[in-house]
């Protein structure tokens, strides 16, 4: 299985701050990687597709950058809506498999 | 648009067999372009994906849930289905239904989600 491990698991930020999430995959998976935003008691949203493209939808607050093995989701500034947690996930293969989450709380 | 929605029992007893529907609404459970899949969450912790399954039959589930895991299609009433067999406590979870599309398989569309506890 492939494994895929974000960091912060938490982070504290302030409305208007940029914040930046990591997730590194335990082997290269190309650009097979997505973000997913979840609000508590909510079903997770597609942000990021393919590594670096904007879900239909999502504020270009967003982005997403990386291949092979590192990746990173940048929200360029903050917004009280954006507070909740974030899943990478991959589909290089079988088990599709996420990372364990960052929770994004308010300084 | 297309919409998901999952049904089944809330309250499953130990070593019985969960059993979930999610049905489809909005748009064709038949085209070839997207997977069905199921993913769970257990309180307070990650997604664990299940596994999916594809138009034309074709399954594909996570080994950790061993041969637990059945996923069925019955496109004449767009739905599909899970069947976990011998369930413990560590199933209790909520179960999302959800499609997968395009080369990334990104999760695009979710079901709100259904609460299973497994208890006597």
């Amino acid at each position: 299985d492939i494994q895929m491990t974000q960091s912060p698991s938490s982070l504290s930020a302030s409305v208007g701050d940029r914040v930046t999430i990591t997730c590194r995959a335990s082997q290269s998976i190309s650009s097979y990687l997505n973000w997913y935003q979840q609000k508590p008691g909510k079903a997770p949203n597609l942000l990021i597709y393919a590594a670096s493209s904007l879900q239909s939808g999502v504020p270009s607050r967003f982005s997403g950058s990386g291949s092979g093995t590192d990746f990173t989701l940048t929200i360029s500034s903050l917004q009280p809506e954006d507070f909740a947690t974030y899943y990478c996930q991959q589909s290089y293969s079988t088990p599709i498999t996420f990372g364990q989450g960052t929770r994004l709380e308010i300084k | 648009q297309v919409q998901l929605q999952e049904s089944g029992p809330g309250l499953v007893k130990p070593s019985q067999t969960l059993s979930l529907t999610c049905s489809v609404s909005g748009g064709s459970i038949s085209s070839n372009t997207y997977y069905w899949n199921w993913i769970r969450q257990p309180a307070g912790k990650g997604l664990e994906w299940i596994g999916r399954i594809y138009t034309g039959g074709s399954t594909h589930h996570n080994p950790s849930l061993k041969s637990r895991v059945t996923i069925s299609l019955d496109a004449s009433k767009s739905q599909f289905s899970l069947k976990l067999s011998s369930v413990t406590a560590a199933d209790t979870a909520v179960y999302f239904c959800v499609r997968s599309s395009g080369w990334s398989d990104a999760f695009d569309i979710w079901g709100q989600g259904t609460m299973v506890t497994v208890s006597s």
